[in-house]
């Protein structure tokens, strides 16, 4: 089976400007969700989704936003950019919703703001 | 609220030394506990795993007991090798709901040389 796509690997903003970020999940799989990593505050996570229905969010401004379509692929788009928001943006999929169950990773998207 | 606490890093040993990394974790109910590897460049991987009190996860020589007890889950290996070198994060899913929300540690950086 193929791993969790995304896509792009590398982006490169300035500030003010928007994003969106891809996340392919593995076949079958119906949950997505997102996790910002910084070497100041780590692995945070910022939403969930299952079956196209947002289940929980993390504590991030309304500028972080997320959705996810009928085949389970999600995005997720950033707004008005600020230097802050360079990161590795980290999407993991699991096959159902339960805090027993495995979540895999992609390989993330790398977003740099200048 | 839930929260996970790792030793602080880098850990650097010789390769054939034997490797804990502590990880403890406050958490309401019976939370599920997981390692995860990060190489360089790389998203996350899943290590192990342990979804009950007294569990042992186990895989590439690597083993954590879910002691909750001590609210711990520390990570052993008996004999490292350099191709260990990474970023390990120990994480917990809350019990409970439908959702699988991962917390982070801050990570260790394991450094083994030869």
């Amino acid at each position: 089976k193929a791993g969790v796509t995304q896509t792009p690997r590398y982006l490169i903003k300035t500030r003010g400007q928007q994003v969106t970020l891809s996340c392919s999940p593995i076949s079958g799989h119906r949950s997505v969700s997102w996790y910002q990593q910084t070497p100041g505050q780590g692995l945070q996570f910022l939403f969930e989704y299952f079956s196209e229905t947002q289940r929980n969010k993390g504590n991030f401004p309304g500028r972080f936003s997320g959705r996810q379509f009928s085949n389970s692929r999600s995005e997720m788009n950033v707004s008005t950019l600020e230097l802050g928001d360079s990161a590795l943006y980290l999407c993991a999929s699991s096959s159902v919703a339960g805090s027993t169950d495995t979540q895999y990773f992609g390989p993330g998207t790398r977003l740099t703001v200048l | 609220g839930n929260s996970v606490t790792q030793m602080e890093g880098p850990v650097t040993l010789s390769e054939e030394a034997f490797l804990t990394i502590n990880c403890t974790y406050t958490a309401t109910g019976y939370p599920s506990l997981f390692w995860y590897v990060q190489y360089p460049g790389e998203g996350l991987q899943l290590l192990l795993k342990a979804t009950k009190a007294d569990d042992k996860g186990s895989n590439k020589g690597f083993e954590a007991t879910y002691r909750k007890e001590t609210t711990s889950f520390h990570l052993e290996k008996g004999s490292v090798q350099v191709s260990d070198s990474a970023v390990y994060f120990c994480a917990l899913s809350a019990y409970g709901g439908a959702t699988n929300k991962l917390i982070f540690g801050t990570g260790t950086l394991l450094a083994v040389q030869p």
